[in-house]
């Protein structure tokens, strides 16, 4: 088991565009996390999946923003007609339900709109 | 409101020294976790405190959890360049995610 992974490292876009972030959690883990982490601040927390239930989705998360997690497995988390304001970390954490929070990070996302 | 805080935001300190982060925390909670970011990379955990009194050590890092207090430390000993970082310590409030503190940025000095 290599972690969770995320895809692309980096991504580079231009305000109004459409973009697409994958992770791959943790193959035994039932829950999938996303978050924000701007410059200088801690992650905030954007949603979270328990198998493939969107399970809570943050006031953060505007309707520009859609994640899924189909059949439980991976996610993907877009957002569309970019805005600068997203610039930020995206991070992806996943944890077995009977350990809840303790969640392992993936290395991210590194978005940023111009 | 649920609300998480450290300090210091900031520290700097020379190697070989002793220091103490704080993290206050706003309402009941007895799972804290205290994790490491070096500039540009995700999270990478450091310590799982699910109790209070809770005292977990590695290597030169010790945390503890005082939920009385509503407070844990992380306390750093006789600090190496290696352990310049950003810290920061997530508590779960029961609604099945993290809030995490503004961090602390760590930077130890020759």
């Amino acid at each position: 088991d290599t972690g969770v992974s995320q895809d692309p490292r980096h991504k580079i876009t231009k305000r109004g565009q459409n973009v697409t972030f994958r992770c791959d959690p943790i193959s035994e883990h039932n829950r999938l996390y996303w978050y924000r982490q701007t410059l200088g601040q801690g992650p905030e927390f954007l949603t979270y999946f328990q198998n493939e239930a969107q399970l809570e989705k943050s006031r953060l998360l505007s309707d520009r923003f859609s994640a899924e997690r189909p059949k439980g497995s991976f996610s993907t988390l877009e957002i569309q007609r970019t805005e600068q304001g997203d610039s930020a970390m995206y991070l992806c954490a996943s944890s077995a339900i009977r350990t809840a929070t303790e969640a392992f990070f993936g290395q991210g996302t590194r978005l940023t709109v111009v | 409101e649920l609300k998480v805080e450290q300090n210091p935001l900031f520290l700097s300190m020379q190697e070989g020294k002793n220091y103490t982060i704080y993290c206050n925390y706003s309402t009941t909670s007895d799972r804290l976790y205290w994790y490491r970011q070096d500039p540009g990379k995700s999270l990478e955990s450091l310590f799982v405190l699910l109790s209070n009194g809770a005292v977990k050590q590695e290597g030169r890092l010790m945390a503890s959890l005082d939920t009385k207090a509503r407070l844990s430390t992380l306390h750093i000993t006789a600090a190496v360049h290696d352990l310049s970082a950003t810290y920061f310590c997530a508590v779960d409030f029961g609604n099945e995610k993290l809030t995490f503190g503004t961090g602390t940025r760590l930077t130890i000095i020759p």
